[in-house]
């Protein structure tokens, strides 16, 4: 399977630990994305990467959360001493810019509990 | 920044009615909007995308319309089917200046029933 990858897929956590997800795109892919998913809602924007370089992050980013694409391939998002609010489903997804389309490729997920 | 809304939250239908699910979105600079379909446990995956500078566009069973007045976009699917069943997310976004950030509704569950 060649489209993109999250791990872990599943995270169970206690309050106040770090966690780290990784991402691995679509390869000739330069843009990649984080969101978030709760139960019932759509996708939130988290940040996302051209290349290595972080272009926007959303400003209910709590700075608790990290997110790095050193060599511009794969991501990594962290979140420092968790809380219980940020348990949920963490979605990665990658796209080729300067396409007509806007497609994004999600992965599957890193689903978060924390208790 | 971009708000999208979407409605309804769930939809139930028979096997071969239509559906309809309907956005509307906040920012009059958006100019395309993508739909997502969620199977359970599944990644979203596009299924159908219309930009700006068109009224409808249609791949077989599903078509899309815009009313860019309005501001307001809705999903068409005819004849459904069982498979048809999952969680539809709509977006909007301006897509130049470099920056493309998808707003997702808080999507709709279609539910087909045989």
């Amino acid at each position: 399977d060649t489209g993109v990858s999250q791990d872990p897929r599943h995270k169970i956590t206690k309050r106040g630990q770090n966690v780290t997800f990784r991402c691995d795109p679509i390869s000739e892919h330069n843009r990649l994305y984080w969101y978030r998913q709760t139960l019932g809602q759509g996708p939130e924007f988290l940040t996302y990467f051209q290349n290595e370089a972080q272009l926007e992050k959303s400003r209910l980013l709590s700075d608790r959360f990290s997110a790095e694409r050193p060599k511009g391939s794969f991501s990594t998002l962290e979140i420092q001493r968790t809380e219980q609010g940020d348990s949920a489903m963490y979605l990665c997804a990658s796209s080729l810019w300067n396409t007509n389309t806007g497609e994004l490729f999600f992965g599957e997920g890193s689903r978060l509990t924390v208790l | 920044g971009e708000n999208v809304e979407q409605h309804p939250s769930t939809l139930s239908v028979q096997e071969g009615d239509s559906a309809v699910i309907k956005c509307t979105y906040s920012d009059s600079a958006s100019n395309y909007f993508p739909w997502y379909k969620q199977e359970l446990g599944k990644r979203p995956q596009l299924i159908i995308d219309i930009r700006s500078n068109v009224g409808e566009k249609k791949d077989q069973r599903i078509a899309v319309t815009l009313n860019k007045t309005a501001k307001h976009f809705s999903l068409h699917i005819t004849e459904t089917q069982p498979e048809d069943s999952a969680v539809y997310f709509c977006a909007a976004s301006l897509t130049s200046g470099g920056s493309y950030i998808p707003t997702f509704g808080r999507g709709t569950s279609l539910i087909v029933h045989p």
